[in-house]
Order: structure tokens, then sequence, then C-alpha cells
């Protein structure tokens, strides 16, 4: 069963670029059964997909965030990452990475990490 | 984008009541609908994908119905486990988009 963990920081500066990775077990991220994605929530609130990612380099990216998001995958090390530019208060909010997984032909996530919250505040 | 509508928003119901839970599709989206469970402080967990597929370990008293843009998710006999938020999320098209969210409570 995959496992997924996201890190980083726990508070980041408006206007500053948000920096989170997540890292992979008990599978590979090479797998071609899978798209690796980033997936929001601000506090007591819904669920947002943010993006993305096949282990070959291969994107999709919610049109609302597209201008300052970057998802980006290290298959050496089993790890996808997500970067988020310009941050405001609007993007404190519990992220979690996922697997995606193909079901006939079309990604949805089914194995979520636990989710880090990041807070943007000065 | 595909905007997904749950109804209703809140639910209060008791251990062995049967719960449904309504999601609507702003198009139609084939049978591309997943519905996950989520509880306070947890990473959502999925419980249906394809409308009615049930995931594996995912006990039988829930269920999924619909295609197109009208969908359902019943839980037969609602357990003290069961009391949680529950999403349906359309993966359609991209971006791929979630419903508001169902709170089911206890009554």
């Amino acid at each position: 069963q995959l496992q997924l963990q996201e890190s980083g920081p726990g508070l980041v500066k408006p206007s500053e670029t948000l920096s989170l990775t997540c890292t992979v077990s008990g599978g590979s991220i090479s797998s071609s059964s899978y798209y690796w994605g980033w997936i929001r929530q601000p506090p007591g609130k819904g669920l947002e997909w943010i993006g993305s990612i096949y282990y070959s380099g291969s994107t999709y990216y919610n049109p609302s965030l597209k201008s300052r998001v970057t998802i980006s995958v290290d298959t050496s090390k089993n790890q996808f990452s997500l970067k988020l530019s310009s941050v405001t208060a609007a993007d404190t909010a519990v992220y979690y990475c996922a697997s995606l997984r193909d079901f006939d032909w079309l990604y949805s996530p089914d194995y979520w990490g636990q989710g880090t919250l990041l807070t943007v505040s000065s | 984008d595909i905007q997904m509508t749950q109804s209703p928003s809140t639910l209060s119901a008791s251990v062995g009541d049967r719960v449904t839970i309504t999601c609507r599709a702003s198009q139609s989206i084939s049978s591309w609908l997943a519905w996950y469970q989520q509880k306070a402080g947890k990473a959502p967990k999925l419980l249906i994908y394809k409308a009615s597929s049930l995931e594996s370990g995912v006990p039988s008293r829930f269920s999924g119905s619909g295609s197109g843009t009208e969908f359902t998710l019943t839980i037969s006999s609602l357990q003290p486990d069961d009391f949680a938020t529950y999403y349906c999320q359309q993966y359609n098209s991209y971006p791929l988009t979630f419903g508001g969210g169902t709170k089911v409570e206890i009554k």
C-alpha cells in the first residue's frame, strides 16, 4: 500500500514562495498507473485540487492557481514537490499530497498523505 | 470548470439510520465520480470510485449510485464510526473539483 508524507515549513511570509515535498513509500513514483498530486483545504473549508504530475513530468494545474504553481518530480528520490509563489493569507491551508490512480485512463486521488498545515503570516 | 453541489450540507442522524447524500454536477460527468470520508484532523479516505465501485476494505454498508449529473451516496445502517464529513469529487475533466461536503452529525 502506498504511503505519502508531506514535509516543509509550517510558516511562510506573505509574498514569499511556499515549498512542500511529498515522499512516496510502498511503491515507485515511476509507476505508469499513477499521477501524483496536491490538494489543499483551508481551515474549516472544503477541498481544492492544486495540480498533478506524471513521473515523466507531464503536469495539469488548476487554472485558478496556474500562474503561481509549479509541481515537479524527482524519481531518484521517489518524491514530488509543490512550489506556490506570491502567497497571501488566502493560501493558509492544510496541504495534502496524494496518489491519483488510473481509473480507465482518468486519474483520481486514492491514497492521501496526512497533510501539513501551512500558515501565511508575517 | 465543473461545479459539484452536495446536499444537505449537514445531516443529523442516529445509529442504525439509512442515510443518503446527494451530489449534482453542473454538466454530465458520466460515472467519473468519487466519494470520500473525512474525519476531523485527518486526510480524506476514498470510499467509492466510478460512481458505484466500492474501494477495497470499505464496509459494504456504503454504496454509490448515479450517472450523468446526479449521484447519491448511501449508508445503509449508520455506525458510530461513520460520523464524519463526506465529499464527492468529479474526475471527468480538469480541473478536478469537489463538492462542498456533507457533515453527518449525531442526532
